[in-house]
């Protein structure tokens, strides 16, 4: 069965400082993994996807990924943290073949001190 | 090119009572799944259609259910509301084709459901 683990609930940073979410996955075949985020009473934004075409996967807003498969880790990074990224993150997995349903992390809510 | 539009986006129901809500994918887009998202249990995965037949379900009881149209538009409708029952509808699109893996798959703004 496909899971993911968020490693941390809360993580906080000051602005302009990196920012790593972590995530490691479980997967009994070669996963489809995402990173989406979702900012206060708002839907879900997809940050960056990776499907095995490059194990680091760079998404929107200057997020990136990278995927190692000796790890089974999919951790989020971006290099300078900024005000508006303060939201709660989401590791989700694909489930099996032939459907779209995903698999979510219990989140990471980051937050960024000025 | 608008997004996956949900509505209503705001409702309070009375304990008991049914409720139905819509969402219209992106253009183009045949797959629709719903979730629910709660600060208990976190965003579960309720059902997923595609081409008006349901592909996937999840572990919710037989109040919750679904349907896709002709147009891709889908509808889940909670019978018999709990107080539980509170929490954030999302709904999500994509293409469909799942041969490749991983569709890139959207979601919309919600539609946050109060029970009283």
């Amino acid at each position: 069965a496909q899971s993911v683990t968020q490693l941390d609930s809360h993580v906080s940073v000051s602005e302009g400082t990196p920012v790593l979410l972590r995530c490691n996955y479980s997967s009994s075949y070669s996963p489809s993994l995402f990173w989406y985020v979702q900012h206060p009473n708002k839907g879900l934004q997809l940050l960056l996807k990776y499907t095995s075409a490059a194990t680091l996967v760079k998404g929107i807003n200057g997020f990136e990924a990278e995927f190692k498969k000796s790890e089974t880790s999919f951790h989020l990074t971006k290099p300078s943290a900024h005000m508006s990224d303060a939201a709660e993150y989401f590791c989700v997995v694909s489930g099996t073949y032939n459907t779209d349903k995903l698999i979510f992390g219990t989140g990471t809510r980051l937050q960024v001190f000025p | 090119k608008a997004g996956v539009t949900q509505t209503p986006r705001y409702l309070i129901k009375t304990r008991g009572q049914q409720v139905t809500l819509s969402c219209s994918p992106i253009s183009g887009h045949r797959s629709v799944s719903w979730y629910q998202q709660t600060p208990g249990q976190g965003l579960q995965f309720l059902f997923e259609y595609f081409s008006e037949t349901q592909r996937n379900k999840g572990n919710f009881p037989g109040r919750f259910s679904g349907r896709q149209f002709s147009n891709s538009r889908s509808e889940m409708n909670v019978s018999t509301l709990e107080l539980g029952d509170s929490a954030l509808y999302l709904c999500a699109s994509s293409l469909g084709d799942t041969r490749s893996g991983g569709n890139t798959i959207y979601f919309g703004e919600g539609s946050w459901l109060t029970v009283v």
